[in-house]
């Protein structure tokens, strides 16, 4: 089945760039999403890409996808403390099912 | 912004007793989901619902799990003889078309205790 990997954590600065990576191994996605969830809080949909596409941009945030290596990333531009969430990579499967990567936690330090 | 609701956000429960966790969908969606997150670890897809019937299950979905939208609106999660490692946060997914983003409900934690 799909399997969708991400580091689990990221360490920032405020101000600075943070780039979230998520690799996965089903080609076939025609989707695929990053949500964010804050602590203790639902999955809030961040923004997502069509996978003809290679680069999506909406304000402060860069989504790059390398269908080839099957990698996708996030960054966020002008980090700010209260971007400090997990973030989920998700894509979907041959079947039609969101499958979630491993979630990567942001610490943003002021 | 249309939300998926969900309720209740907490329910404490014993163990062996039976739940029913409620999502109300954004009102032109089609497609529902349940999923699931257990204290830190990765959301997992538990079931699809569509056109009144479970499209497509996950092997935790098994007896003790069940689904329906009785009136149309709610869609409800119900957990029969709940155990322990039932205990997680469960969260309801609605989405337009079999093409759209899925959106999620703020979820409800389960402790079962």
């Amino acid at each position: 089945g799909e399997d969708v990997e991400q580091s689990l954590f990221l360490s920032v600065r405020e101000g600075d760039s943070s780039v979230i990576n998520c690799t996965y191994t089903d080609s076939s996605s025609t989707y695929l999403y990053w949500y964010k969830q804050e602590p203790g809080a639902g999955l809030q949909l961040l923004t997502y890409i069509f996978s003809n596409m290679d680069m999506k941009q909406d304000q402060r945030l860069t989504v790059l996808l390398n269908k080839k290596d099957k990698h996708l990333s996030l960054r966020i531009a002008d980090t700010q403390t209260g971007d400090s969430a997990i973030y989920f990579c998700a894509v979907i499967d041959a079947t039609n099912k969101l499958i979630f990567g491993t979630g990567t936690l942001l610490a943003v330090q002021p | 912004e249309p939300e998926v609701t969900q309720t209740p956000s907490h329910q404490v429960t014993q163990m062996g007793q039976e739940v029913i966790l409620r999502c109300v969908p954004i009102s032109n969606h089609l497609y529902f989901y349940w999923y699931r997150q257990i204290l830190g670890q990765k959301v997992e897809f538990l079931v699809s619902f569509y056109n009144n019937e479970i499209s497509e299950k996950s092997e935790i979905f098994d007896d003790q799990f069940s689904v329906e939208r009785p009136d149309g609106s709610n869609f409800t999660l119900k957990i029969r003889s709940t155990k322990l490692e039932d205990s997680a946060m469960y969260f309801c997914a609605t989405q337009a078309g079999d093409n759209s983003p899925l959106h999620f409900g703020n979820g409800t934690r389960l402790t079962v205790t």
